[in-house]
């Protein structure tokens, strides 16, 4: 079974600041993908940002860049220039992938809750 | 093009009834995925169905759990009788079938479950 953990229960910097959230996680498979999803105050959760776990670079999303550490197992999210928007909960998950295809159910971590100060 | 929906978004019941707990999934996907969260603890995954057939139900908690997908379109999570316990957020995701985008899912805005 995979376990995934963030360790920040919650984080609050100012607008404009750079932020790092951190997300470790547990398995012995070799195939799989790595996600940010991020849900808004009163809102739906919605992707952020993905990772393929055969791919060595790291994926980046505009301002939202991916530090992806296999060997480590390390998955963490950076937000450059931070704005206010961006205040929500951040959920690190893990999808495990079948041989011949499809994949299981995510397992998320416990979440990150990001506070952007004006 | 419409997101995913879900039904009621709150619901309150007392302990020993019956709650239905509905999803319309993103039109032509064929994954649909239950979750839940309890207060304070992660998002578990509850079952997924590929079109109208449960592909993996391992995350149901127990047989109180029913959950149905009428002709591959939306879902039903009915949860009979409810227990304290039962109260959380339910989460229902969708995504394409496995030749297209499988693997980002499309969240529901969740159906807030509390049981008294």
């Amino acid at each position: 079974a995979q376990t995934v953990t963030q360790s920040q229960p919650e984080m609050s910097v100012q607008e404009a600041e750079t932020v790092t959230l951190s997300c470790t996680y547990d398995t012995s498979e070799n195939n799989y993908y790595l996600f940010w999803y991020k849900q808004p105050p009163s809102r739906q959760m919605i992707l952020v940002i993905r990772q393929e776990a055969y791919k060595q670079q790291n994926a980046t999303e505009n301002r939202f860049s991916v530090n992806f550490q296999k060997a480590a197992k390390s998955f963490s999210l950076k937000i450059s220039d931070s704005q206010l928007g961006d205040t929500a909960m951040y959920f690190c998950a893990f999808m495990r992938l079948y041989s011949g295809g499809g994949a299981d159910g995510l397992t998320f971590g416990k979440g990150t809750h990001l506070i952007i100060q004006p | 093009e419409a997101g995913v929906t879900q039904f009621p978004s709150h619901s309150v019941i007392e302990k020993g009834q019956t709650v239905t707990l509905r999803c319309d999934p993103i039109s032509g996907h064929d994954n649909l995925y239950w979750y839940r969260r309890v207060m304070g603890k992660e998002i578990k995954f509850l079952l997924h169905f590929v079109k109208e057939s449960k592909q993996d139900e391992s995350g149901m908690p127990n047989n109180r759990f029913l959950a149905e997908r009428t002709g591959g379109t939306y879902s039903t999570l009915k949860v009979q009788p409810a227990e304290l316990e039962d109260s959380g957020v339910y989460f229902c995701a969708s995504s394409q079938d496995w030749g297209g985008s499988p693997y980002e899912q499309y969240f529901g805005p969740g159906t807030r479950l509390t049981v008294t």
